[in-house]
């Protein structure tokens, strides 16, 4: 079974609005990226929060890390069109060797 | 740096055919993963190898599928025989870390593979 479960699996917002995906998962963890993949496309990094950190920001992009519930989320504020992608939180089980990805949050954002 | 480099882009085969992907990785990485990706099943890692070595290969399907690493610069991922289930887009990703999740995977573009 999937490692991580993203929620909502599809979210269609309008340009301006914020945009906010959740990512669930099972066992303990060091770290949580998430990632984006544009269609057709391969995935790309966004951004990496440690087990010990509670909150990161990068540009647009906000992420809350809450490993008393085993949950994540990202936050896009002020979509644009181009955002319009899917989205994947990916996790190690603690392992710290290999990411498992989960089912991902697809994302339109529409101008 | 061109990034991950995969080839081909595109590969339509019939069933029973014998398919190799290649994957270049980023130079001075030495992590190596190759995904298989599928609206069914989602993104699943199939293998990956640290320093030209497979670390785990668990997510290999079953014996029709095989990846190598001969050097730091090249990997095949092949299926003998192809079957219309192998259908899906396959990635290769590369990292500078043997410790995955400390460090991002780049991804290459991907193969998509069709089997007829």
């Amino acid at each position: 079974s999937q490692q991580g479960e993203e929620d909502p699996q599809a979210l269609s917002i309008q340009e301006g609005e914020n945009a906010t995906m959740n990512c669930s998962y099972k066992t303990s963890i060091n770290n949580l990226q998430w990632y984006r993949q544009n269609s057709g496309r391969g995935l790309v990094h966004l951004i990496l929060i440690r087990s010990n950190e509670r909150e990161k920001h990068s540009g647009r992009l906000r992420v809350t890390l809450d490993t008393s519930k085993k949950s994540s989320s990202l936050l896009i504020t002020a979509s644009r069109a181009a955002d319009t992608a899917s989205y994947f939180c990916a996790t190690d089980r603690g392992s710290g060797d290999k990411l498992i990805f989960g089912t991902g949050t697809r994302l339109q954002v529409f101008p | 740096d061109a990034g991950v480099i995969q080839s081909p882009r595109h590969e339509v085969t019939e069933m029973g055919q014998e398919v190799t992907l290649r994957c270049k990785p980023i130079s001075g990485h030495n992590s190596l993963f190759w995904y298989r990706q599928t609206m069914m099943r989602g993104l699943e890692l199939l293998i990956y190898f640290n320093n030209n070595v497979p670390i785990d290969d668990s997510g290999m399907p079953e014996d029709r599928f095989s990846a190598k690493m001969p050097n730091a610069s090249f990997s095949t991922l092949k299926i003998q025989p192809s079957e219309p289930r192998d259908s899906a887009v396959y990635f290769c990703a590369s990292s500078s870390y043997s410790r995955a999740l400390e460090d991002t995977q780049y991804f290459g573009p991907g193969t998509r593979l069709t089997v007829l």
